[in-house]
Order: C-alpha cells, then structure tokens, then sequence
C-alpha cells in the first residue's frame, strides 16, 4: 500500500538559503494539496493542483514560495531566501479530485524544517 | 469558508466511549463535515465525514444536528492509541481543508 511519501523529512537550513521538497501523491489521485504546520497548530492550506494545474494559492504563499506539478504526477515546494519563520512543518496531502463527496485527502508524514 | 470550534481538551478513560463535539453554526448546505486526527509528529488521518446523515466507519461514527450546525464524533471503544489531536473542519468547495486548532482528546489507562 503506497501513501503520499515526501522528502526530505527533516531539512536543517541556514537563514537565506534556498530549499526544495518534494511530494509523491497516490497514484492516480488528481489533486495534491500544500499545508504548513507550525508548532501547537493546525495545519494552514498553503496551495493546491488539479493535475498540473494550480488552481488555489493562499496569501500565505509569498512571492519566496514556488510549487510545482509538472505533468501532474508528483510535486515540489521551493521556498527562496529562507527565514526563520519559515520554520515549520510542511504537509502535502492528495485526493482522487472528482468533485464528488468521497473526495477525502490522504496526507503524507511531512518534512520539518528548521532555519537557524 | 465556514469555521468550526471545538473544546481545546479532553480526556476519556480506555475502553470507553470518546465523545467530541463540534460547532459549525456557518456552514452552507453543501459543506461536508470532515474528521482528521493526528498523532504527534505524523500527518493527519482522516476518519470520517458526512453531510447530513450520520455516518458510521470501521474507525468511528459521525452524528450530525438536524440543523446542520453542529456534530458529534464518537469513538466506541477508545484505546491508548487514539490519544490525538482531533480535527473538525468544513470542507471548502474547492477542497481545501480549513483546519482550526482542534480538541487533544487523551485516553487515559
């Protein structure tokens, strides 16, 4: 049974540096989905893709922040110039995306960064 | 996209019955009540959602007001390991999930 995997799970990075994640969704989910997590609360919808298209982004998104799903398979995060707010934990989750009501996300087992 | 609120804590002995409560007092017709949970350091679960009938899985069941303004996760029989962070959210119509912090249900031996 393959989930939603990502990697790294852990990424220690110095203040200004630039780091990628990436996101391996379920095969044949359509929609994959960017949360971040800080610590003591819930996970913040960060942006999401139908196939390769991004659809949503969340003002939460800075102009640092990039994500990617070329030919709709698997993603990445790309966040530039990175500060220590940055610091957290980021979720990506996947779902079939059919617009119907079984439509729940399955989430992978995050990466946390730490900017020092 | 509607909100919800949930007690911050709440503690259940094991082998008993885990009640946690919702209220989405903002929520349209057609938004889903959805239930993550999630154990410490590890991505959330889903458990469960509904619209407007109750709803019962292997993992729990989901009672729904008739108004649609609030709802009540039940686990049956709760064990050690379902102490978690439960979340209820209204689903957006996009998909999104807006997550709020959640009640920290403890499940004490």
């Amino acid at each position: 049974d393959t989930g939603v995997s990502q990697d790294p799970r852990h990424k220690i990075t110095k203040r200004g540096q630039n780091v990628t994640f990436r996101c391996d969704p379920i095969s044949e989910h359509n929609r994959l989905y960017w949360y971040r997590q800080t610590l003591g609360q819930g996970p913040e919808f960060l942006t999401y893709f139908q196939n390769e298209a991004q659809l949503e982004k969340s003002r939460l998104l800075s102009d640092r922040f990039s994500a990617e799903r070329p030919k709709g398979s698997f993603s990445t995060l790309e966040i530039q110039r990175t500060e220590q707010g940055d610091s957290a934990m980021y979720l990506c989750a996947s779902s079939l995306g059919t617009g119907s009501s079984r439509d729940e996300q399955y989430f992978g087992p995050g990466t946390r960064l730490t900017v020092t | 996209d509607a909100k919800t609120t949930q007690p911050p804590s709440m503690d259940c002995a094991e082998g008993r019955a885990a009640n946690l409560p919702c209220n989405h007092s903002t929520i349209s017709g057609n938004e889903y009540v959805y239930w993550y949970r999630q154990i410490h350091s590890q991505g959330p679960q889903y458990i469960i959602h509904g619209l407007k009938n109750n709803e019962t899985n292997e993992m729990a069941s989901l009672i729904i007001t008739e108004d649609r303004k609030s709802s009540t996760l039940i686990l049956p029989h709760a064990t050690l390991r379902d102490t978690a962070v439960y979340y209820c959210i209204v689903r957006s119509n996009t998909g999104k999930l807006i997550f709020g912090q959640g009640t920290t249900l403890q499940v004490k031996p």
